[in-house]
């Protein structure tokens, strides 16, 4: 069984701040992670995803997510918030032979100008 | 390159009726997910179909059921609406091998919003 706990269900940061958007899971075989975004009225985008080797990963749009198996943990950062970043993100977790994507609930980032 | 597309964006439905919705893959995708996104929640898997035959399920009733075409776009149908059917309805495709590895990125198309009143 898999399952995603996203700490915070809104988060704010004035533009050019430091966004971090927490991401923690469970999961009984080696995980794939998955960060999306959301825009209003839209589907989902993928921002990137780790499946395996190097634990630092690197998306679109400047974001970047760390897998931390000791902390169960896959939070997504960007050095400097746009405005443009508003929207609301989803991590998502997958296992090896597993298609299913199991979503979290979802955090609302608002950027402040 | 076409994307995954979805009709129709918006539909009305009172409970007890029926409802189909639809899909158009990626090209070149063989595989096709659908999820439940209730609002204020992350999407929830209802099923997959790879080359034509559901390849899982979530923890959906049977009056959930889908299908998959030969040209790999797929229906959605809802049989007996309740009022909690009332959500997003995101189709999302993949090129998977043999059913799936876990890994492969799934590309969602922008929903059909299904209201019952």
């Amino acid at each position: 069984a898999q399952s995603v706990t996203q700490l915070g269900s809104h988060v704010s940061v004035s533009e050019g701040a430091l966004v971090l958007l927490r991401c923690n899971y469970s999961s009984s075989v080696p995980p794939y992670l998955f960060w999306y975004v959301q825009y209003p009225n839209q589907g989902l985008q993928l921002l990137l995803k780790y499946t395996t080797g190097a634990t630092l990963v690197k998306g679109i749009n400047g974001f970047e997510a760390e897998f931390k198996k000791s902390e169960t943990s896959f939070h997504l950062t960007k050095p400097s918030a746009h405005m443009s970043d508003a929207a609301e993100y989803f991590c998502a977790v997958s296992g090896a032979g597993s298609y299913q994507l199991t979503f979290g609930k979802g955090t609302k980032l608002s950027v402040i100008p | 390159e076409t994307g995954v597309t979805q009709s129709p964006t918006h539909l009305i439905k009172t409970r007890g009726q029926q409802v189909t919705l639809r899909c158009s893959s990626q090209s070149g995708h063989n595989t096709v997910s659908w999820y439940q996104q209730a609002l204020g929640q992350g999407p929830q898997f209802i099923f997959q179909y790879y080359r034509e035959e559901e390849n899982g399920r979530g923890n959906f009733p049977p009056r959930f059921s889908g299908l998959q075409f030969p040209n790999y776009s797929s229906e959605l149908n809802v049989n007996a609406l309740e009022l909690d059917d009332s959500a997003l309805y995101l189709c999302a495709s993949s090129l998977e091998v043999a059913g799936g590895s876990g890994t492969d990125t799934q590309y969602f198309g922008p929903g059909t919003r299904l209201t019952v009143l």
